[in-house]
């Protein structure tokens, strides 16, 4: 399942598929980008982070994907797990600044 | 890991009176810690910048006396939002920055009845 821009703030998927979430960010300056996931009363908790020096970045089930020819970043979770729903939120900063958040998504697992 | 604690985890009070939130680093030092609020099925907002033996840096919109801040030492900043009112309810986070990487803590919900 894929979400489309900021624009479509849910994505529902069957447990083991892969998921995509996109974001665009807003500034051409931020050289630093991060994925949080927020789970339903607590705090941003961070999943994986990129800089403007690379395109892609993997971790443990989760690839960060950087276009900055069109300001895009997607993450990817493989094998979709009931434990990943939660909302998702990009992040770009500058010189590591302050953070700015884009509109979450909300990612809904489906066993 | 870098463990960011925010106390209380939830609050409610009385509209006209004020609260304080606490943000503590607990195995790291934060000269900067960041103030955010979020309301429901909302992004994160900053709010402020908390400067370790400074004044904080609000952001455009923010009212600073208002929402007042103290970073008096470099594992606590305080979040108090005076003269409390019911638009003010909403879930208060604060992160700071460890080797680079944000951590964020749990979030103070809170209501004014």
């Amino acid at each position: 399942g894929e979400s489309v821009g900021l624009h479509l703030p849910t994505l529902s998927v069957q447990e083991g598929d892969n998921s995509i979430i996109n974001c665009a960010y807003s500034n051409s300056a931020s050289d630093y980008f991060i994925w949080y996931k927020q789970e339903s009363g607590k705090g941003p908790q961070f999943i994986i982070d990129i800089r403007s020096n690379m395109d892609k970045r993997q971790g443990q089930r989760v690839t960060v994907l950087l276009n900055k020819t069109v300001k895009h970043l997607s993450l990817q979770i493989a094998a979709t797990q009931p434990g990943d729903s939660a909302v998702y939120f990009c992040a770009e900063n500058i010189r590591a600044g302050k953070s700015t958040f884009g509109d979450g998504t909300t990612l809904t697992v489906k066993p | 890991g870098a463990v960011v604690s925010q106390h209380p985890s939830w609050v409610i009070c009385k509209s006209g009176t004020s609260v304080k939130i606490e943000c503590r680093s607990l195995d790291f030092q934060a000269t900067t810690m960041f103030w955010y609020r979020q309301f429901p099925k909302q992004s994160l907002m900053l709010m402020a910048t908390s400067n370790e033996g400074s004044k904080a840096t609000y952001e455009q919109g923010v009212e600073k006396d208002k929402f007042l801040i103290n970073h008096a030492s470099l594992t606590l900043s305080t979040l108090t939002v005076t003269s409390a009112h019911p638009e003010d309810s909403s879930f208060y986070i604060c992160s700071a920055r460890d080797h680079g990487k944000l951590h964020f803590g749990n979030g103070t919900r809170l209501t004014v009845t």
